[in-house]
C-alpha cells in the first residue's frame, strides 16, 4: 500500500524566486491538504483540494497556490519567496472532506536565500 | 488564546515509566482529535485519533478526551527511548476539515 510521497525532499532558493513541491495521495485517497511547518512550531494549515479544487484555505497570502489532478496528485507553488518561507511543507491525503483522518508524507524542506 | 495548547516540554520520563501528555483547546465545536509523533527532521506521524468522550486503548498508546473540559491526552505506558519524540496535539473541526496542531510536546525518555 502505497503511502504518500513528496519531491522533491530538499530544495534551496534565493529570494524573489518560485517553488513548485509536489505530493502524491495515499493509495485510495482524493484528498490533499498542504501544511508548512516552521522550526519549532505545529504544522499551520495552508489549504485543502478536493475534486481539484481548493475547498478551504488557510491564513497565509495569495503567494501560495495549488492545484490538483485528475489523479489526486497535488502542486503547491510559491512565488516571490521570502526568507519567512523558509520550513518543512508537509502534505497530507485524506478520504474526502470532513473529519477523517490525514495520513503525512515526508516533507519538502524548502531553505530559502 | 491559541486554538491548541501544549507544553513544550521537554518531557523527560525514565524508561518503563508512564508519560502524560495534555492538550487544551478553545473551539467547543471540534470534533475529532489526533495525536501525532514527530521524530527530529521527520514528518507526523499518526499515532491515535479519537472521537468520543472517554479513553481509547492502542498498545502502550491510551488517548483520553473529555469534551466538557475541552481537554484531550496521551499516556505512554512502559515508555521506551524509541518514544523520543515530539508529540503534535491536532484537532479537526469537522465540517471545516483542516487540521489545528498545538505546538507539540518533546519527550524524552531517559534508559
Amino acid at each position: 500500500d502505497a503511502g504518500v510521497t513528496q519531491s522533491p525532499t530538499h530544495l534551496i532558493k534565493t529570494r524573489g524566486q518560485q517553488v513548485t513541491l509536489r505530493c502524491s495521495p495515499k493509495s485510495g485517497h482524493d484528498t490533499v491538504s498542504w501544511y508548512q511547518q516552521a522550526l519549532g512550531q505545529g504544522p499551520q494549515f495552508i489549504f485543502q483540494y478536493y475534486e481539484e479544487e481548493e475547498r478551504q484555505r488557510g491564513n497565509f497570502p495569495d503567494r501560495f497556490s495549488g492545484h490538483q489532478f485528475p489523479n489526486y496528485s497535488s502542486e503547491l507553488n510559491v512565488n516571490a519567496l521570502l526568507l519567512g518561507d523558509s520550513a518543512l511543507y508537509l502534505c497530507a491525503s485524506s478520504l474526502g472532506l470532513g473529519e477523517e483522518t490525514q495520513y503525512f508524507g515526508p516533507g519538502t524542506r524548502l531553505l530559502v536565500l | 488564546q491559541k486554538e491548541v495548547e501544549q507544553n513544550s516540554g521537554p518531557l523527560s520520563v525514565p524508561e518503563g515509566a508512564i508519560a502524560s501528555l495534555n492538550c487544551t483547546y478553545s473551539d467547543r465545536v471540534s470534533q475529532s482529535f489526533f495525536w501525532y509523533r514527530q521524530y527530529s527532521g521527520k514528518s507526523p506521524e499518526l499515532i491515535m485519533s479519537i472521537y468520543s468522550n472517554g479513553d481509547k486503548e492502542d498498545g502502550r498508546f491510551t488517548a483520553q478526551l473529555n469534551k466538557a473540559s475541552q481537554y484531550v491526552s496521551l499516556l505512554i505506558r512502559d515508555s521506551q527511548p524509541s518514544d523520543s519524540a515530539t508529540y503534535l496535539c491536532a484537532v479537526n473541526r469537522g465540517s471545516q476539515g483542516n487540521l489545528i496542531f498545538g505546538k507539540g510536546t518533546k519527550l524524552s525518555v531517559k534508559p
